[in-house]
């Protein structure tokens, strides 16, 4: 059974404030994702990484940044933690080939931005 | 723009009925389609999907029909049950210039009422 698992699964910050979602896999797949999901936008993608060491910007990047420090480990950092940054987050994997690949997502992590 | 797009954000099916639930998309390049469902607080997962060199995918109760000149995908859910309520998240991929993403819709939220 495929696993990705997210740290933390909910958290408070405050405005201006550095946040860190984290995300490891045990799935041994070259590809990994983080949506946000937004009621009325489904998912939509924000950084992804088909090897360590790089990250690609997706189609909402902007206040976000990533990093793929290893093949299981994927972040997404957000530095000034805004208001509009509320949402729930997903990571993913999928094996190499990405976008034809199933997506094997985390259990989410909820952020709220106060 | 939404590159896919959902317009139902929701429909109502009688057990045993048939649940039809459409796509639209926009990018000629998308060559892979997708079917995720997602119950409230939990991951979406893969239900089915196609690439483009066939119209029709079927596997038990459920029927990808993709038609490639109107830029339509729809899933039909056969002998729908209470336990096909959930949100119904489609999306669609391709290689764009070295980078692969796949693309969500915003999502169907689907009751089958008993």
């Amino acid at each position: 059974e495929a696993a990705v698992t997210q740290s933390p699964r909910s958290k408070v910050a405050v405005t201006g404030g550095k946040v860190t979602l984290s995300c490891h896999q045990t799935n041994n797949h070259d590809y990994m994702y983080w949506y946000r999901q937004d009621t009325g936008h489904g998912l939509r993608l924000i950084h992804y990484s088909y090897v360590a060491d790089s990250t690609e910007k997706g189609d909402i990047p902007d206040g976000y940044k990533a990093s793929r420090p290893s093949q299981e480990n994927f972040s997404l950092i957000l530095e000034l933690a805004s208001l509009s940054q509320t949402a729930v987050y997903f990571c993913a994997s999928s094996e190499a080939g990405g976008y034809t690949g199933q997506l094997y997502f985390g259990e989410g992590s909820k952020l709220t931005v106060l | 723009g939404q590159q896919v797009k959902q317009s139902s954000p929701s429909l109502t099916v009688q057990e045993g009925g048939i649940s039809i639930l459409n796509c639209d998309y926009e990018n000629d390049m998308f060559d892979y389609f997708a079917w995720y469902k997602k119950y409230p607080d939990n991951s979406p997962t893969l239900l089915i999907s196609v690439r483009s060199n066939v119209d029709k995918r079927e596997d038990g109760r459920l029927t990808v029909f993709l038609n490639k000149s109107g830029k339509h995908f729809s899933l039909h859910i056969t002998a729908s049950q209470p336990e096909d309520t959930a949100v119904y998240l489609c999306a669609a991929g391709a290689n764009q210039g070295g980078s692969a993403k796949l693309i969500f819709g915003e999502g169907t939220k689907l009751t089958v009422s008993s």
